[in-house]
C-alpha cells in the first residue's frame, strides 16, 4: 500500500510568516494529492486537489505544488485563523491515504 | 448544494456491530465516490473505503475483513457496517463525497464509542 509521510509533525510559527509543509508519496501518484485543514473539533475541509487546485472559496495565500512522490502545502502570510492542523492525502490507485498530518502551531 | 447527514448509534457493544447511515441531498449516489473515513481519538485520518456509482467498493486494506459499504439509490443513501469492533474502533466516523477534485464535502461526523 502507498504510504504518505508528512514532515515536520509540528511547525512553530507568527502571524505573517511564510510556511511550507511536505508531503512524499512512497510511490509515484501523479498529480493525484490533496490538502485538508482541520481544526480541533471540527470536520476536515478541503483546501487543494489536483496537487495545485485551490478548492472552492480557499484564500489565495494557500497554495500547493508537486508531482511523482514530493508535494508542498505553501501558507502565506499566516492568519490566526490558519493554526490547525493540516493532512495530506493521495487518491490513486482505487484507494485513498493520508498522512499522519503537521500541526501548524503559534510560536 | 450538496449536504451529508449521518446517523446511527453512539454507543456498540464489544464484538458487535458498528452501523452508520449517510443520507446525501444536492447530488445523486449514482455520480461521484462515497467514502467513510474515520479519526480515532487524539489520531489522524483513516480511509474506510468507498462505493461508486457503478454500486462497486474498495476498502482500505487494514479494515477490508469487517468492512461493508452499501448504498441504496432509492433513498440516496450509503451505509458503513463494521463488524466484530473493539475498543480500537472508538473515533469520530465521517461520511463524505469522493471525486477527481477530492474529498470535498463532509457529513458532519458521529462519534462512535465502543463499550459494554
Amino acid at each position: 500500500d502507498i504510504q504518505m509521510t508528512q514532515s515536520p509533525s509540528t511547525l512553530s510559527a507568527s502571524v505573517g510568516d511564510t510556511v511550507t509543509l511536505t508531503c512524499r508519496a512512497s510511490e509515484y501518484i501523479g498529480n493525484w494529492m490533496a490538502w485538508h485543514q482541520q481544526k480541533p473539533g471540527r470536520t476536515p475541509k478541503l483546501l487543494i486537489y489536483k496537487a495545485s487546485t485551490l478548492g472552492s472559496g480557499v484564500p489565495s495565500r494557500f497554495s500547493g505544488s508537486g508531482s511523482g512522490t514530493e508535494f508542498t502545502l505553501t501558507i502565506s502570510s499566516l492568519q490566526p485563523d490558519d493554526f490547525a492542523t493540516y493532512y495530506c492525502q493521495r487518491y490513486t490507485s482505487f484507494t485513498r491515504t493520508f498522512g499522519q498530518g503537521t500541526t501548524v502551531e503559534l510560536k | 448544494q450538496v449536504q451529508l447527514q449521518q446517523s446511527g448509534p453512539g454507543l456498540v457493544q464489544p464484538s458487535g456491530t458498528l452501523s452508520l447511515t449517510c443520507s446525501v441531498s444536492g447530488a445523486s449516489l449514482s455520480e461521484y465516490y462515497w467514502s467513510w473515513i474515520r479519526q480515532c481519538p487524539g489520531k489522524g485520518l483513516e480511509w474506510i473505503g468507498y462505493t461508486f456509482y457503478s454500486g462497486s467498493t474498495n476498502y482500505n486494506p487494514a479494515l477490508r475483513s469487517r468492512a461493508t459499504i452499501s448504498a441504496d439509490r432509492s433513498k440516496n443513501q450509503f451505509s458503513l457496517e463494521l463488524t466484530s469492533v473493539t475498543a480500537a474502533d472508538t473515533a469520530v466516523y465521517y461520511c463524505a463525497r469522493d471525486w477527481d477534485n477530492g474529498i470535498d464535502v463532509w457529513g458532519q461526523g458521529s462519534t462512535v464509542t465502543v463499550s459494554s
